[in-house]
């Protein structure tokens, strides 16, 4: 049974370009979570996803968006790059009202 | 405001000896704390969950307390092993959907020889 799976693993991105991100849930799991994680920082709630709609936001700008896929699998969509947008970005799989998430290993975005 | 509190924020032992970290909360109302061991670049790994009503779960050598009225929360590491050189992130859930988490900053943990 695999696990949350992301890719890339690792990417390089300019200022002002859009990257996307992708994920794909546990076995089982209907609800998706996107987190920000800054070096030495702890993670920062992005967005949640579930039946294809964004649930719950955090505190993160319109440039951040997302999509999930009837399969559950689901994207991360950042326009306009930042060079504070550099970061790993980790994705959470759960059941929905579940509170058991499993984390991916996460993709390395740096920003240029 | 919802905060998550860790110390120390690292910490250096030698291999074989064992270690507390410590987290203090202010998350309110409480559902569930989490501990989750990190290695660097990768994601986090569950290494126990407790409700209110728990005050100690173990996974093998790491052994987790909870004490819901001071809202303060330990992991214990015994006879630490090299591996053990992570971040350890200690989390706290609102009641709700599972994307209600509060991240501690971790306690970076080095195992030495």
């Amino acid at each position: 049974d695999a696990g949350v799976t992301q890719s890339p693993t690792h990417l390089i991105k300019t200022r002002g370009q859009q990257v996307t991100l992708r994920c794909s849930p546990k076995s089982g799991h209907d609800t998706v979570s996107w987190y920000q994680q800054a070096l030495g920082q702890g993670p920062q709630f992005i967005f949640q996803y579930y039946e294809e709609e964004e649930r719950q936001r955090g505190n993160f700008p319109d440039r951040f968006s997302g999509h999930q896929f009837p399969n559950y699998s689901s994207e991360l969509n950042v326009n306009a790059l930042l060079l504070g947008d550099s970061a790993l970005y980790l994705c959470a799989s759960s059941r929905v009202q579940g509170y058991e998430q499993y984390f991916g290993p996460g993709t390395r975005l740096t920003v240029t | 405001k919802n905060q998550v509190e860790q110390s120390p924020q690292s910490l250096i032992i030698l291999e074989g000896k064992n270690c507390t970290l410590q987290c203090n909360y202010t998350v309110s109302p409480f559902s569930n704390l989490r501990w989750y061991k990190q290695d660097t670049g990768r994601g986090p790994v569950s290494l126990t969950i407790m409700t209110f009503s728990e005050n100690t779960k173990s996974n093998g050598r790491y052994t987790a307390t909870l004490d819901a009225d001071t809202k303060q929360s330990s992991l214990h590491i015994t006879a630490s092993q090299l591996s053990d050189s992570a971040s350890y992130i200690c989390v706290v859930s609102r009641p709700g959907t599972a994307s209600k988490l509060t991240f501690g900053t971790g306690t970076r943990l080095q195992v030495t020889l």
